[in-house]
Parts: C-alpha cells; sequence; structure tokens
C-alpha cells in the first residue's frame, strides 16, 4: 500500500481564495482524521470520520472549515474563505479503528501558505 | 481541552547515552496513550499503542511504560544513535474518539 496520500503537497493562496486539501487513507482502514500542525499551538485534531460519518468536529477553528468523507477511499478539508491565519501544515491520518487499541498512519502534510 | 504535557521539551545527549522522557496527561477517563517518532520533514509514525495500567512496550531500544493511574507514561531510548533524533510525541486518547497531543520531545543525539 502506498499509505495516506495528500495533494498538493505544498499549495500557496491569497487570502479570500477558496483551498481545498485531498486526503486517501489507506484501504480498508475505516477511520480518518485531519489535524494542523502549528508553531503555536502543535498537532491540533480537527475532525475526526468513522465510516465516512463525521464523529467529531469540535476541533474545526470556524465556519469557514468545513470536511467531507464522500466515500472510504477520499476525504476532503475546505477553506472558504482563506485567512493568513490558517497557514499551516494540514496532515490527514487513517486507521483502523476495532477497540481502543489503533494506531494512526499520517500522510505526508500539505503545507498551507495564505498570503 | 485537556492538557498532556511532555518534558523535557528538548534533549541534547552524545551517542551511546541512554535517555528517557515523560508525558503526562489526565487520569481520567484514559481509553489509550500513543507515543509517535517525527523525523523533520516527515510525517509523524506510530511508535506504540498502550491501553493498560503498567504496560510496557519494547521495540529495539525504545521501550516505554504506562501509569494510568497517576496519569504519566515514560520513554526510554537505549544507547542512544543519531538516526534517533527526533522529536517523540505522546497522545492521550480520552473518550475513544478524542486525540490530545503534546508538544513534544525534541531529541538531538550527535555522533
Amino acid at each position: 500500500d502506498a499509505g495516506v496520500i495528500q495533494s498538493p503537497r505544498h499549495e500557496v493562496t491569497e487570502m479570500g481564495q477558496e483551498v481545498t486539501l485531498r486526503c486517501k487513507p489507506i484501504s480498508g482502514h475505516n477511520s480518518l482524521f485531519w489535524y494542523r500542525q502549528t508553531m503555536m499551538r502543535g498537532l491540533e485534531l480537527l475532525i475526526y470520520f468513522n465510516n465516512n460519518v463525521p464523529i467529531d468536529d469540535s476541533g474545526m477553528p470556524e465556519d469557514r472549515f468545513s470536511a467531507k468523507m464522500p466515500n472510504a477511499s477520499f476525504s476532503t478539508l475546505k477553506i472558504q474563505p482563506s485567512e493568513p491565519r490558517d497557514s499551516a501544515v494540514y496532515f490527514c491520518a487513517s486507521s483502523f479503528v476495532s477497540g481502543s487499541s489503533y494506531e494512526q498512519y499520517f500522510g505526508p502534510g500539505t503545507r498551507l501558505t495564505v498570503t | 481541552i485537556l492538557n498532556v504535557e511532555q518534558s523535557p521539551q528538548s534533549l541534547h545527549v552524545q551517542e551511546g547515552d541512554s535517555t528517557n522522557f515523560t508525558c503526562s496527561f489526565p487520569s481520567s477517563n484514559f481509553y489509550a496513550l500513543h507515543w509517535y517518532r517525527w523525523e523533520t520533514a516527515k510525517s509523524p509514525e506510530a511508535l506504540f499503542v498502550m491501553t493498560l495500567n503498567g504496560d510496557e512496550k519494547k521495540k529495539g531500544r525504545i521501550s516505554a511504560t504506562l501509569n494510568t493511574k497517576e496519569g504519566y507514561s515514560y520513554l526510554y531510548i537505549k544507547g542512544s544513535q543519531p538516526e534517533d533524533s527526533a522529536t517523540y510525541l505522546c497522545a492521550y486518547l480520552y473518550n475513544f474518539n478524542k486525540f490530545y497531543f503534546g508538544s513534544g520531545t525534541k531529541l538531538n543525539v550527535k555522533p
């Protein structure tokens, strides 16, 4: 398996533009996590899907952020409109959740710069 | 927001030294404690998933212990090598699906 795939790897956009980040989880995994990493706050969980259903989106910073998982092999994180403070590295991770013992496998991340 | 603390923030050791660092977490509603290794310009990789009080896990020269009653986990590296240089993150799994990450311990092993 190729592991968790994220695209694009780097994104530079202007303030106010819509940004869409993409993630393909590992085949067979039933859970997907979106994280944001910043210098100030470290690694933060934004949203968690289980069997394509959003279970917990309490980490999503505000209404400008939305995430979807239309099927088991694809998820998007959208920011509309983007702001400079959204600049960060966004990681997607997937896992097979069964009980409380499960490892997360992280993608390479998307480095977002909003100017 | 739950507090997960890691100490020290950074550590510089010589090749061959053994070292350890700490992850402290709330002792209530504990589901699991994960350790990840995060090399610069890469993504975090899982080292250990620990669920039971008193758990001890080992992978090569790296081992970890867990005390859920007092809310801490130790990560040990025996005979550090330069390739062990990375940031070591712990993540506390609260209420089954909520992960809270510590800020990490950045380890630098000098040859």
